[in-house]
């Protein structure tokens, strides 16, 4: 499985875009990246995911590097409900239907 | 309103005795999951079920059971045989096995 390594936490001036980075660099071509984050207490929420290309939803973007070892989630006006611990996760696409989640970073937006 | 829901959120068990934890979804989704997370740490694969009538261990499946007898329900049972019950449990759904999941509000199971 590739592994991620993201940092343990980070802060953010309310307001401000957050980005948020992520080192998968034993990613295979197959294998997509995950973002996904947790609010204290409730259950993981879904906010983006991609291949190759980088892609935006109404959530976030998500920045992929061209030899796709690393990526970038960005929030692009970040506010106080954004604070929460941040998921970076490279999907096992052969084996199983794991999502592997590993510590995050803990996004503290600050007013 | 689609969704996952799980009941209660708050649990409480003496030590010995078996639990189960419900998860229900009106999402359709054929593939459901359960993890556990414990605090500080990131969330770890107990079981999971692609299609009704079947289901698979994840890395941590000692001392639960799943079963998987109606698309919408998937319900855990923590049995006395796990040591460390103490946890916040999680369910998922997904459309097909290799697609997005998407996660219930969690159960704070707590045995005293």
């Amino acid at each position: 499985d590739a592994k991620t390594t993201q940092p343990t936490s980070m802060d953010c001036a309310e307001g401000r875009a957050a980005n948020l980075p992520c080192n998968h660099s034993t990613i295979s071509g197959n294998e997509y990246v995950y973002w996904y984050r947790q609010i204290h207490s409730q259950g993981p929420q879904y906010i983006i995911h991609g291949l190759k290309n980088n892609e935006t939803n109404e959530m976030a973007s998500l920045i992929i590097t061209e030899d796709r070892k690393s990526s970038t989630l960005i929030l692009p006006h970040a506010t106080l409900r954004d604070t929460a611990v941040y998921y970076c996760i490279v999907r096992v696409k052969n084996t199983g239907n794991q999502f592997y989640f590993g510590t995050g970073t803990s996004l503290t937006v600050i007013p | 309103d689609g969704g996952i829901t799980q009941s209660p959120k708050y649990l409480f068990r003496k030590e010995g005795q078996n639990v189960t934890l419900s998860c229900e979804q009106n999402l359709n989704h054929d593939a459901m999951y359960w993890y556990r997370q414990d605090p500080g740490q990131g969330l770890r694969l107990i079981y999971y079920s692609q299609i009704v009538n079947d289901f698979q261990k994840g890395d941590i499946a000692e001392g639960y059971s799943v079963s998987r007898e109606k698309k919408e329900s998937f319900p855990l049972t923590v049995t006395s045989a796990q040591k460390n019950p103490t946890a916040f449990y999680l369910c998922a759904s997904s459309i097909g096995g290799r697609d997005t999941q998407y996660f219930g509000p969690g159960t704070r199971l707590t045995v005293l």
